[in-house]
């Protein structure tokens, strides 16, 4: 079954602006992962937060996770038109596993 | 510094005709290696892991299968296509071991006509 989902699907917003997709999974986890991917392209790791963690920063990125809720939200400070891009979670599973669960993704557009 | 390969970048192959889609990784040993299918505006799907040669692990069952002849490449094949084998396939790789980041090629757009 699919592990995490994002939301919202689509997200457009002017440059400059902060942009906030957000992750909700269905089990227990080790840790949780954001990806992005622009158009036709691989996915790029951007960070993985671990199930003991609660916020980490990378950049213009914060990442929270809520293991209480399975949810976790990413944030893009200062958006930039190369931002423009879709953004996957992924969820790996508690009891340990090679295998990552994907969502179906947020398509972000940002405008210049 | 790591990296990795997928060929063809693009592949147009008729139903019933056969696949053999390449990726190898350089710079890391011992990787483990993942296959996934992403269809129009979905994630991604699961297709085949190895954790080392002659050990791979299927996901979905199809008429789709892969090989590791050596460590650090990773061949993705049909004996024939069907029309929903098109896709966009991306290979990964990931330091072995569990719950690890991964790292992606660039993906191979398969259309089947």
């Amino acid at each position: 079954s699919q592990q995490g989902e994002e939301d919202p699907q689509a997200l457009s917003i002017q440059e400059g602006e902060n942009a906030t997709m957000n992750c909700s999974y269905k089990t227990s986890i080790n840790n949780l992962q954001w990806y992005r991917q622009n158009s036709g392209r691989g996915l790029v790791h951007l960070i993985l937060i671990r199930s003991n963690e609660r916020e980490k920063h990378s950049g213009r990125l914060r990442v929270t996770l809520d293991t209480s809720k399975k949810s976790s939200s990413l944030l893009i400070t200062a958006s930039r038109a190369a931002d423009t891009a879709s953004y996957f979670c992924a969820t790996d599973a508690l009891a340990g596993s090679y295998q990552l669960t994907f969502g179906k993704g947020t398509k972000l557009s940002v405008i210049p | 510094s790591q990296t990795i390969h997928q060929w063809p970048a693009t592949l147009v192959q008729p139903v019933g005709s056969p696949l053999s889609l390449e990726c190898t990784v350089e710079g890391t040993s011992n990787p483990n290696l993942y296959w996934y299918r992403q269809a129009a505006g979905r994630g991604l799907q699961l297709l085949f892991y190895s954790i080392g040669i002659d050990q791979i692990s299927s996901e979905v069952p199809q008429n789709l299968s892969a090989s590791r002849p050596q460590d650090r490449q990773f061949i993705l094949s049909s004996k024939k296509l069907l029309l929903s084998d098109s896709g966009f396939y991306l290979c990964a790789w990931s330091v072995r071991g569990l719950s690890y980041e991964q790292y992606f090629g660039p993906g191979t757009r398969l259309t089947v006509t």
